[in-house]
């Protein structure tokens, strides 16, 4: 079976900082990985998907995150985070198809940036 | 494009009480999802379609829950008798057809916020 864990369930940082968001993955099959943000009182918004090309993908709003498959890690991370990215990131992996394809989300981890 | 639309945005119902959720995809997507997410926790599918058929609904609890997707385009999602332990925001999500291997992306609602009393 699939399933996301993210370390951590709130971090906070400085204005300026960098943002480093953890996730790790188990998976038996190679995995679609994804980033969501959820801003207060709105759905998910898509940040960026690993789909087993680039090892390293970049997404909106300058974040980007590196596919470890020896670390089963998929890590989001911006240099200088911004007041605006205080909001709720998940991770979630894909499972194959004839598992229906849904999405397996972690627990979230909420985000807050200082002035 | 239009996104995912949902209504209403917030409910709050007595236990015991009925409730109905509905959702409208993103024109042309012919999967559409219902996800339960309580709060502090990440989502957690309910019920999946493709089309008008039921492709997972291993999670949605049957003796309470019930969801259909007639014509295969907008959906309704029902709790009746709600309980305490259904207070949620309620997900609606689409993704065009999935196929062996894709990738695609599930495109989310603004959600529906219920509050059993």
């Amino acid at each position: 079976a699939q399933s996301v864990t993210q370390l951590g369930s709130h971090v906070s940082v400085s204005e300026g900082a960098l943002v480093l968001l953890r996730c790790n993955y188990s998976s038996s099959v190679p995995p679609y990985l994804f980033w969501y943000v959820q801003y207060p009182n709105q759905g998910l918004q898509l940040l960026l998907k690993y789909t087993s090309a680039a090892t390293l993908v970049k997404g909106i709003n300058g974040f980007e995150a590196e596919f470890k498959k020896s670390e089963t890690s998929f890590h989001l991370t911006k240099p200088s985070a911004h007041m605006r990215d205080a909001a709720e990131y998940f991770c979630a992996v894909r499972t194959i198809y004839n598992q229906g394809g849904k999405l397996i989300f972690g627990q979230g981890t909420e985000l807050s940036v200082k002035p | 494009e239009a996104g995912v639309a949902q209504s209403p945005r917030y409910k709050i119902i007595e236990k015991r009480q009925s409730v109905a959720f509905w959702c409208n995809p993103i024109s042309g997507h012919a999967t559409l999802y219902w996800y339960q997410q309580i709060l502090g926790q990440g989502p957690k599918l309910l019920i999946q379609f493709q089309n008008n058929g039921v492709v997972d609904d291993s999670q949605l609890p049957k003796d309470r829950f019930s969801a259909e997707r007639l014509k295969g385009v907008d959906s309704t999602l029902k709790i009746q008798p709600a309980k305490l332990e259904d207070s949620a925001v309620y997900l609606c999500a689409s993704s065009q057809e999935l196929t062996s291997g894709s990738e695609e992306t599930q495109y989310f609602g603004p959600g529906t916020r219920l509050l059993v009393l």
